[in-house]
Formats: C-alpha cells, structure tokens, sequence
C-alpha cells in the first residue's frame, strides 16, 4: 500500500505571494491533518479535514487555509507569505476519526522557503 | 491533551538496549500513551501506543506505571537507524480529532 505523498516535496517562493501545497492520503484514509514544522517552534498543528470538512483548526492566521476534496486528497493553501511562513509542512492521514487510539501516517513534508 | 516531560537527549550505544523515559503525571482515565519518532529529514513515524498494560510490538516496548504517571519506551537493541527525535504524546480515546500535541522530544543519539 502507497504511504501518504506530497507534492512538491521543495518550493521557494518570495514575500507576499502564495503557495498551494497537496496531499494525497493513504488509500482507504479518509482523514487528513497538517502540521508546521520549525526548528523554533517545532512540530505544530494546522487543521484537519473528514469527509471534506474541517474538523479542528490550530492556533494560526487566516492566511493558512485548507480544504479536502471527494477522494480525500487534500490541499493547505498559504497567501500573503512572509519569511516566517519557511518550514517544513507535514501531512498526516488516518483511517477513521474521533478516535484517540488509531495512529497518523505522516508524509515526507514539502519544504518551504520564503525569500 | 495533558502534558508530557521528556530529557531533552540521550545517547546510547549500538545493539545495547535504550530506555526513553515519559513523566505525563497529569495524565487521565481515558488519556492513551502515544510514541512517535521523527529520523532526519522524514515526517515523524509511528513508533507504538498503550492505556494501562505493557505493550510489545517489532519496533518497541512500552512500559507504563502501575500509576500511570510515567511510561518507558524500550528499544531492545539500537541500531544507527534508531536515531531519531522522539515524542511521547498522550491522546484521549474519546478525542473528536487527530490533533497531535507534540512536545520536543528526547533526541536519541547511537553510537557504533
């Protein structure tokens, strides 16, 4: 079975513009979750999505978005893009929700450079 | 999710057994005790998870108190691929959501 993938897997982009990241589940996964990850913050929750609808949303602006398509696959959009936006972007997916016990399977991350 | 306390590092020699102590003493009845670990450059893995029994599977073992303040994950044997960041994270069963709460970890030296 294919792990969780992501593309581009690097991407450099300059102040002020915008970057669309995907993501595309395990299959069978119908639960997606981003996370930001820097050296000075380190690993931190964006949101999740199931079935296409956001179910939780971490501590971050309004320029970070998000959204889940049909087959699951999902996409974090970022505009306005300042040089604190650069990190590595993670994303996780998982079979079913609600449930503490069940495990994430994480991405390899798209690293992001904002010049 | 309740916190957790980690050493911030540890080494450990190859194919010696490695012991990555947790302190999670505000932890509750419904709170599992989640590992993951994260090896350079890659996403964080999952490593293994339990409530109130050891837990054994190929990568680890879990220990928990009798308390269940603290839990201990056991690498029987480390190898150089072992080095890695690794989280405990407490997660409530009974959560609506995936959200990890990750702490920064113990970084786990091996030297051969």
């Amino acid at each position: 079975k294919a792990g969780v993938t992501q593309t581009p897997r690097y991407l450099i982009k300059t102040r002020g513009q915008q970057v669309t990241l995907s993501c595309s589940p395990i299959s069978g996964h119908r639960s997606v979750s981003w996370y930001q990850q820097t050296p000075g913050q380190g690993l931190q929750f964006l949101f999740e999505y199931f079935s296409e609808t956001q179910r939780n949303k971490g501590n971050f602006p309004g320029r970070f978005s998000g959204r889940q398509f049909s087959n699951s696959r999902s996409e974090m959009n970022v505009s306005t893009l300042e040089l604190g936006d650069s990190a590595l972007y993670l994303c996780a997916s998982s079979f079913s929700p609600g449930s503490g016990v069940n495990e994430q399977f994480f991405g390899p991350g798209t690293r992001l450079t904002v010049l | 999710d309740a916190k957790t306390t980690q050493p911030n590092s540890m080494e450990s020699n190859e194919e010696e057994p490695v012991h990555l102590p947790c302190n999670h003493s505000t932890i509750s009845g419904t709170d599992y005790i989640h590992w993951y670990r994260q090896l350079p450059s890659q996403g964080p893995e999952y490593v293994i998870h339990g409530l109130t029994s050891n837990v054994n599977n190929r990568m680890a073992s879990l220990a928990i108190a009798e308390d269940r303040k603290s839990s201990t994950l056991i690498l029987h044997r480390a190898t150089l691929r072992d080095a890695a960041v690794y989280y405990c994270i407490l997660r409530d069963s009974g959560a609506g959501s995936y959200q990890l709460t990750f702490g920064k970890g113990t970084k786990l030296s091996v030297i051969p």
